[in-house]
């Protein structure tokens, strides 16, 4: 199956500091996705990217769709305490119904 | 507001038995998905179904069954299961080229 390359695997971070991680592959994306997992919880989306070069916000969070379409970054300003969780990157790839992701970054942020 | 409904949300098995994972969503989408999450492994595709009446296989579909019963349910079966399909389950839909929306997930223990 598809490899995607998802780094760090978790952070331990301090409440107002900047985040930022990302997302590698061997294989050229169509889309890549951002996710977000509380305990308990399916994940939810964060951001969706679907053009080489997009750069997109949503609040606090701005992510980037690679210029190479092989890579994504998300970044997270000024983290808060609810920001923690499991950060999943996802990528489509070929065939539009299948997509893949990333064994995922934990965050932990301390008050 | 529904969205993705999953059932059971809790289910412990013997060696052995056999249960149906069950999934609607009530959001008319076309595609559905079943994925599994083990620890540090993010989510791997098992099952998907492009739209009622076709399902195709994902990265890890060994021991498993699906039937898109109709367009809004999608369901999993094992037939005999094992403990190496102790893990949680999330089924998803979307429509083609956008974001894909979670249930809460179905924690399976395999004894």
């Amino acid at each position: 199956g598809q490899q995607l390359n998802q780094s760090p695997q978790s952070m331990f971070i301090q409440e107002g500091e900047d985040v930022s991680m990302n997302c590698t592959s061997s294989s050229i994306f169509n889309t890549w996705l951002w996710y977000k997992q509380e305990p308990g919880e399916g994940p939810v989306l964060l951001i969706a990217l679907y053009k080489a070069g997009e750069l997109t916000s949503n609040g606090r969070l701005t992510a980037q769709f690679g210029i190479t379409r092989k890579d994504s970054f998300l970044n997270i300003s000024a983290s808060i305490p609810s920001d923690v969780g499991i950060y999943f990157c996802a990528g489509q790839v070929g065939n539009f119904n299948k997509f893949y992701f990333g064994s995922g970054t934990k965050l932990n942020v301390k008050p | 507001n529904a969205g993705v409904t999953q059932t059971p949300k809790f289910q412990v098995l013997k060696t052995g038995q056999s249960m149906t994972l069950q999934c609607a969503q009530d959001m008319n989408h076309n595609s559905m998905y079943w994925y599994r999450q083990d620890p540090g492994m993010g989510l791997r595709l098992i099952y998907y179904s492009a739209s009622e009446g076709t399902t195709d296989k994902g990265e890890v579909p060994n021991g498993y069954n699906v039937s898109r019963l109709n367009k809004r349910e999608f369901s999993l079966r094992l037939e005999s299961a094992a403990p190496s399909q102790t893990s949680v389950y999330f089924c998803a839909s979307r429509v083609p080229v956008t974001e894909a929306f979670f249930g809460q997930g179905t924690r399976l223990t395999v004894v």
